[in-house]
């Protein structure tokens, strides 16, 4: 069975820090998918990016990068230069190609900024 | 604009009276799911249809029912059999039921039994 943990329940920086969101995986395919989705006070989740198991390449965009690697089969998510609009629960999922072909969603990891 | 809709935003229910939750796509996505998020807890799936007509059982399916007849639409029925329905429900779409696709969600409806 798949399942996905992410043990930081929370994290609080002040801005301008640079914070890593954790996230590991467990999943019997050999082809999966990796998501991250941010989830804003308002509720609607909003899809960061996409990972697929073949491509290892860390990805960056602006000031978030993600690091995948298989080998500790781990997923993290890397705010650099964190800002107030950063605050939100950041959520980690995963989809395996076989299968129900749904998400199953990590427990989230709230970021709090501080001015 | 395109976009999921869902509503009302917030819900009150009486214990033992079924309640409908309403989801709308405009998006010409064939995948609807449905999920569940309790305070400090992920997202668990409680529905999801791949196709108009069709539809499986999520993690969590009990206490709950679903209907996709038309492709736009997904509602979602909280019954009187699910004892704890105070949650906050989010409904998302797909372009297909493919592992890789993204899904879009709408922005939740806050269910509370009185």
């Amino acid at each position: 069975a798949q399942k996905v943990t992410q043990a930081q329940t929370e994290i609080s920086v002040v801005e301008k820090e640079d914070v890593t969101l954790d996230c590991v995986y467990e999943t019997r395919d050999t082809t999966y998918y990796l998501f991250w989705y941010k989830q804003p006070p308002s509720g609607e989740l909003v899809f960061l990016i996409r990972r697929n198991s073949f491509d290892e390449q860390n990805e960056i965009s602006g000031r978030y990068s993600w690091n995948f690697q298989k080998s500790t089969s781990s997923f993290n998510f890397t705010i650099t230069a964190s800002q107030v609009v950063d605050s939100a629960v950041y959520f980690c999922a995963l989809s395996e190609a076989t299968g129900r072909r749904a998400l199953t969603f990590g427990s989230g990891t709230r970021l709090q900024v501080q001015p | 604009d395109g976009g999921i809709t869902q509503s009302p935003k917030y819900l009150f229910r009486k214990e033992g009276q079924n309640v409908t939750l309403s989801c709308e796509q405009n998006l010409n996505h064939d995948a609807m799911y449905w999920y569940r998020q309790d305070p400090g807890q992920g997202l668990r799936l409680i529905y999801y249809s791949q196709i108009v007509n069709d539809f499986q059982k999520g993690d969590i399916a009990e206490g709950y029912s679903v209907s996709r007849e038309k492709k736009e639409s997904f509602p979602l029925t909280v019954t009187s059999a699910q004892k704890n329905p105070t949650a906050f429900y989010l409904c998302a779409s797909s372009i297909e039921g493919l592992a890789y696709n993204e899904q879009f969600f709408g922005p939740g409806t806050r269910l509370t039994v009185l």
